[in-house]
């Protein structure tokens, strides 16, 4: 069966530090990966998607950055940290070849100081 | 630009009810709509897929409808229970399109 891990669970970090938070998928290969940000009171807001190695869509123009460096791993970053980047950082997947249903990860608080 | 209405932020139900979640669209022609439930600090879990030539889709006491013309989902949960009390997303999409825009969702809560 397939398990999409996330880490770290929550991470406080002050303005202007650098993020890194990743996302991998076992048991299925070729997945989709999506990054959502989810703010206090708002809806999820898809940030980037991956439908391959190297692959990058970004939704959202701002302080992020994605990448998917291996086939099951997905990695959002950011160079100096805004109080605005605090949120609920979800990482999800898709069969790309087949499904449309997204399966989430288990999330990362991030809280910006 | 698109716009995805979940018709109220909360709604409180008696335990064994029939509750009913709207979910409404405009400037949009989904070819698909997907229905999830979030838990308080966990992610979202996929419920149900509904496609825009289907009307209506079960599974065990949850009931999807999709209706084209009105721009409307409707999710059904029968016989409901405390344990059902949760945050429910809809999400349509294009065809073809793996990308999901969620609305903000409907706390449902059922009192016991």
């Amino acid at each position: 069966s397939q398990t999409i891990h996330q880490w770290p669970a929550t991470l406080v970090q002050p303005v202007g530090s650098p993020l890194s938070l990743e996302c991998t998928v076992e048991g299925t290969s070729n997945p989709n990966l999506y990054w959502y940000r989810q703010a206090a009171g708002r809806g999820l807001q898809l940030l980037f998607y991956s439908v391959g190695i190297g692959q990058i869509s970004s939704e959202v123009p701002q302080n992020l950055s994605a990448s998917r460096p291996q086939d099951r791993q997905f990695i959002l970053s950011s160079k100096k940290l805004l109080l605005s980047d605090s949120g609920f950082y979800l990482c999800a997947w898709s069969d790309g070849d087949s499904a449309y249903e997204q399966y989430f990860g288990p999330g990362t608080r991030l809280t910006v100081t | 630009s698109q716009k995805i209405e979940q018709n109220s932020e909360a709604l409180n139900i008696q335990e064994g009810k029939t509750a009913t979640l709207t979910c409404n669209y405009t400037n949009y022609s989904p070819a698909y709509l997907q229905w999830y439930r979030q838990d308080p600090g966990r992610g979202p879990v996929f419920l149900l897929l509904i496609r825009e030539n289907e009307k209506e889709k079960r599974k065990e006491r949850l009931k999807v409808t999709f209706d084209t013309t009105l721009k409307q989902s409707l999710f059904h949960i029968t016989a409901s229970q405390p344990a059902d009390s949760a945050t429910y997303l809809c999400a349509p999409s294009g065809a073809g399109s793996y990308q999901l825009t969620f609305g903000k969702g409907t706390k449902l809560s059922v009192i016991p």
